[in-house]
């Protein structure tokens, strides 16, 4: 089993929606959590990173997080062409090892 | 201002031909990391280090190696690269364990004829 499991899409959004990326976790001592965008043949850049049950907001973007279900998701809001990207999601675990998912590859079609 | 610095951007080496990937940074962050990134797929952490503590991820294959001579600048030895290296290579760093941002660097992207 994987560590950190995201869909790898392609994820088809339209211009102004809402984009909805999930990701799952097997490690239940993991302690904070990563959402990275990147572009094609550029590096990851921080997002967002939430480490307590619940939401959290900032601009456009919201992740939340459900530690019963080991589950985190992150949620664009008025999604816009530039937010086409590949976004990896990340978990600390008990070793401080920083694991990514394969990432899932959304598109925003104008 | 770029904060994690890579070079080369791009790197093109032969099937066997020793090849030295570098990291600089101006954070003065503790820890560092190598990352193996191909292509569609996850990041996959080689090292790190915790200032001069070397931690080897244990899959890592002996071809790779990696020192860090001072704070500022940490190095990728890649002894024998085989066609399956081809790779993006990423140095990241992060100011302490209980510091949670990871600042990447631009990667190098790494060919093997």
């Amino acid at each position: 089993q994987k560590e950190v499991e995201q869909n790898s899409g392609p994820l088809s959004v339209p211009e102004g929606a809402i984009a909805s990326l999930n990701c799952t976790y097997s490690d239940r001592g993991s302690q904070s959590f990563f959402w990275y965008r990147q572009y094609s043949g550029k590096s990851p850049e921080l997002i967002m990173f939430i480490y307590s049950n619940g939401d959290k907001e900032d601009g456009r973007f919201t992740a939340q997080l459900n530690k019963a279900s080991q589950y985190v998701s992150l949620l664009i809001r008025d999604s816009q062409p530039s937010d086409s990207a590949t976004y990896l999601c990340a978990a600390r675990l008990q070793n401080e090892k920083l694991t990514f998912g394969t990432g899932t590859r959304l598109t925003i079609i104008p | 201002d770029a904060m994690v610095i890579q070079n080369p951007r791009y790197q093109v080496t032969q099937f066997g031909k020793p090849v030295t990937l570098s990291c600089s940074q101006t954070l003065n962050h503790n820890v560092m990391y190598w990352y193996q990134q191909k292509s569609s797929q996850a990041p996959k952490l080689l090292f790190h280090y915790y200032d001069k503590d070397f931690n080897n991820e244990a899959d890592t294959p002996d071809n790779f190696q990696s020192r860090r001579p001072n704070t500022s600048f940490c190095f990728l030895d890649i002894r024998s690269p085989g066609l399956g290296d081809a790779a993006m290579y990423l140095c990241a760093t992060r100011r302490g364990l209980a510091n949670e941002k990871l600042f990447f660097g631009s990667g190098t992207q790494l060919s093997v004829l």
